[in-house]
């Protein structure tokens, strides 16, 4: 079992930055696929991007172009999310997810989330 | 982006039911869809990965199914704890994208 442990619950000003982070305790980040997904109130789950196991590189969902940067610190076995440019869009729950390295990818152990509200 | 579609948005069921929720992609991507049940208020937990393998912990009442373009999540007998909203997820495509989710309700 692999546990995730994010930052607290952040309120930003539209126009502002943020970043999230998520510890992995106990495991070698680079094993292991780490990625971001965010869920608006009420609506479905958007994954966001993610940091390949195999050679660090990053890769973004095209609605994050430009605007969300991944980055990882090894020596702390902790990855940050940066999201620029904030609008009222962006309200909402921000999960880190790792996967476990197989064929099949998936989103195994997710973090308990943390509430991003933007708002003036 | 491959595009996800999930029916029915909603569903009803009663205790003992089977119930089949259906996830179908915008092309095919051979067996590499996965399953998530999200209960109110928490995170999002893996219960099938490649259409059909079990996540270990999850009972067997759960069963997954499907390739290419078409797939299904079957839960043979509803229990208590199963209502939750349930999504799938693709990862045949280097940008992942979900289904909009399905809601399973008590009746």
């Amino acid at each position: 079992q692999v546990q995730l442990v994010q930052s607290g619950a952040e309120v930003k000003m539209p126009g502002a930055s943020v970043r999230v982070s998520c510890k992995v305790p106990g495991h070698t980040l680079s094993e292991l696929s780490r990625h971001w997904v965010r869920q608006a109130p009420g609506k479905g789950l958007e994954w966001m991007g993610r940091i390949d196991p195999e050679d660090g590189e990053t890769v973004y969902a095209q609605n994050f172009q430009g605007r969300l940067r991944l980055t990882e610190d090894t020596s702390t076995d902790t990855f940050y999310m940066d999201l620029s440019s904030l609008n009222s869009d962006d309200t909402a729950m921000y999960y880190c997810v790792t996967g476990v390295v197989r064929q099949f990818v998936a989103l195994d152990y997710w973090g308990q989330g943390t509430l991003v509200t933007v708002s003036s | 982006d491959i595009q996800m579609t999930q029916s029915p948005s909603s569903l009803s069921a009663s205790v003992g039911d089977r119930v089949t929720i259906t996830c179908r992609t915008s092309r095919s991507i051979g067996l590499y869809l996965n399953w998530y049940q999200q209960k109110s208020g928490k995170a999002p937990q893996l219960l099938i990965f490649g259409a059909s393998n079990l996540q270990s912990g999850v009972p067997s009442r759960f069963s997954g199914s499907g390739s290419g373009t078409h797939f299904s999540l079957t839960i043979s007998s509803l229990q208590p704890e199963d209502f939750a909203t349930y999504h799938c997820q693709q990862s045949y495509n280097t940008l992942f994208t979900f289904g909009q989710g399905t809601r399973l309700e008590i009746k």
